[in-house]
């Protein structure tokens, strides 16, 4: 159990344009989901919070005109990169925390954008 | 906020061997401390877990020990294997608000063979 996705798992794309990043909790429902960026050799980092049908809340220094967070239901979360740039190219993961196991976040497999 | 610390940043032991991985915390308001493993190009996979109403916690050949006076946690992993290879973060997490999870730095574990 506590499964989650992410579609896709690496995407390429031009300069100035926007990918969208699906996160899916298949087995539970996630009540709140997170987003996570990691560089090369690095930890996690924390960019945004998001619980079902309420606005993300985002870290210090995360522009949120920038990364879009959707948390339509409870078990999809989408991140959309907007007008993307070779800087925003990176290892981005989301996870996922359902009723029952308080605190507990699962991690999906993460999305590897690369921005040309 | 949470500043949780890593050490070592790179373990290297033999086959069969013992590692040990250890973690400090700065916020006493901590009360759950995950551990994750996480291979090349994958997301962090959870591989044990430790509430703070418990000093340790076993599954198998992986322990987890917590001290809450002096705010550090570790990870035992007995007779490795080199499956076992892999970076490991430890993390806490507050009561409060979004239960955000803070991560360590990171312990990239090889094993040899």
């Amino acid at each position: 159990g506590a499964v989650v996705s992410q579609h896709p798992s690496w995407v390429i794309c031009k300069s100035g344009t926007s990918v969208k990043i699906e996160c899916r909790s298949l087995d539970f429902q996630a009540t709140t989901m997170f987003w996570y960026r990691q560089f090369p050799k690095q930890s996690l980092m924390l960019m945004a919070t998001s619980n079902e049908g309420s606005k993300a809340t985002y870290e210090q220094g995360v522009e949120k005109d920038k990364f879009l967070i959707n948390h339509a239901s409870l078990t999809l979360s989408t991140l959309t990169v907007t007008s993307a740039h070779p800087e925003d190219s990176s290892f981005y993961i989301c996870s996922a925390r359902g009723w029952e196991a308080e605190g507990t976040q699962y991690f999906g497999p993460g999305t590897r954008l690369t921005v040309l | 906020g949470e500043n949780v610390e890593q050490h070592p940043s790179t373990l290297s032991v033999q086959e069969g061997d013992s590692a040990v991985i250890k973690c400090t915390y700065s916020d006493s308001a901590s009360n759950y401390f995950p551990w994750y493993k996480q291979e090349l190009g994958k997301g962090p996979q959870l591989i044990i877990d430790i509430r703070s109403n418990v000093g340790e916690k076993k599954d198998q050949r992986i322990a987890v020990t917590l001290n809450k006076t002096a705010k550090h946690f570790s990870l035992h992993i007995t007779e490795t294997q080199p499956e076992d290879s892999a970076v490991y973060f430890c993390a806490a997490m507050n009561s409060g608000g979004y239960q955000k999870v803070t991560f360590g730095t990171g312990t990239k574990l090889q094993v040899i063979p």
